[in-house]
Formats: structure tokens, sequence, C-alpha cells
């Protein structure tokens, strides 16, 4: 089952440009994580932001969630062509403990040189 | 160095064959994890487990079986069962149970003809 579901798919954006991408889930979570993928590679861990918080920043990232309407955003801010990648989004169970995540689809971006 | 190691990277069966993915992390890590990804989705949990000689199914378990007789290994066997087995197959871990990010393998591609 999916929780987690991206927008847009694709984003194509040229270097220098801010990259805004959007995950909406359905149920109560702990946290909600962001993952990097690069083309046939695994994900790398990029933010995981905590339920009671509602913002949270690493270097160019801004992560924000609102709880209330359940969804939360990713901005790369000033792009580079090497943020080329897909990004996903992922949600704990809620009320389980074991470290089973949920991801969405991803959303695909493509920085232009 | 720390981390997960998966292989091969590349492989190749034929149809009807069982086929066995490695897992391999020295990052002392109780919990572990096996998703697939089909092109242009997100990832599906097929097993995990939290502790030694423990593992759950996930949401797509059935052709696959796996087991846990080490903390540092957690191989994944594709059995013939699997309808549709061509996949790639990503492997992952945190310290424990709940609430952290998961590091990732590099994944292997399985092709079964």
């Amino acid at each position: 089952s999916q929780q987690g579901e991206e927008d847009p798919q694709t984003l194509s954006i040229q270097e220098g440009e801010n990259a805004t991408m959007n995950c909406s889930y359905k149920t109560s979570i702990n946290n909600l994580q962001w993952y990097r993928q690069n083309s046939g590679r695994g994900l790398v861990h990029l933010i995981l932001i905590r339920s009671n918080e509602r913002e949270k920043h690493s270097g160019r990232l801004r992560v924000t969630l609102d709880t209330s309407k359940k969804s939360s955003s990713l901005l790369i801010t000033a792009s580079r062509a090497a943020d080329t990648a897909s990004y996903f989004c992922a949600t704990d169970m809620g009320s389980s403990n074991t470290g089973k995540l949920i991801f969405g689809q991803g959303t695909t971006l493509q920085v232009k040189p | 160095d720390g981390g997960i190691t998966q292989s091969p990277k590349y492989l190749f069966r034929k149809e009807g064959q069982n086929v066995t993915l490695s897992c391999e992390q020295n990052l002392n890590h109780d919990a572990m994890y096996w998703y697939r990804q089909d092109p242009g989705q997100g990832l599906r949990l097929i097993y995990y487990s939290q502790i030694v000689n423990d593992f759950q199914k996930g949401d797509i378990a059935e052709g696959y079986s796996v087991s846990r007789e080490k903390k540092e290994s957690f191989p994944l066997t594709v059995t013939s069962a699997q309808k549709n087995p061509t996949a790639f197959y990503l492997c992952a871990s945190t310290p424990t149970g709940g609430f952290y990010e998961q590091y990732f393998g590099p994944g292997t591609r399985l092709t079964v003809t």
C-alpha cells in the first residue's frame, strides 16, 4: 500500500532555480523522511522530521510538515545539476515501532546546467 | 568503511530457478529490511527483521523467503513462485526498529527470462 503520494511526478528546472516537491499521506505518523536516489543506485537519507516539528533545514534543503493537512514539502534552493535524482518521501506506521516505512512513488528532478 | 553491501549488482536467471540475493551490514544494526522497486515506482516492503532469528512479512512477501541467522546478514531468496521477479531489490537497516533513518545498500538488479 502506498501512503505517500508525491507531486509533481517529474520536475525540470534550470540550475540556480529552486525546486519544490510535495508529499501527502493518509494516516497519523511519528515522522516523515525524505530520501534521494540517483539512477540505478540505493537511497540516501536527506532529512527526518518528527510529527511535532513544523520545519527543518539541512544545507540547501528545507522540509516542512503540516500534520493537519497530512502533507510535507521538500525545497531545494539554488539547485545544481548534481541535484538531478529521484526524491522520495517515506512515512512510518504511526502506532507501530517496527521501523517499517511506506514510500511514495517519488518525484524525478532534472536540473539543467 | 561501515555500510551495507549487496551482491551481485546485476543478476540474471532463467524462469523457474530460485535465486538468493545477499545483504550484509557492519553497522551493528538490529533491524534489516528488503524492498522491491519497479521502474518509475516507489519502494515496496518484502520482509523485515528486527532481531536475529525473527522476521516478518511485508506488503508483498508472496514468492519470497528470508533468513536472519546472523545480525549482519539478511539474505533474500526469490523463489520460482514469484510471478514477476524482474525488479531492483534494495536492502536497508536501522539501529533498531522505529523512528530512525534507514541506511540503504546499492541494490541488486535481477532479471529473469
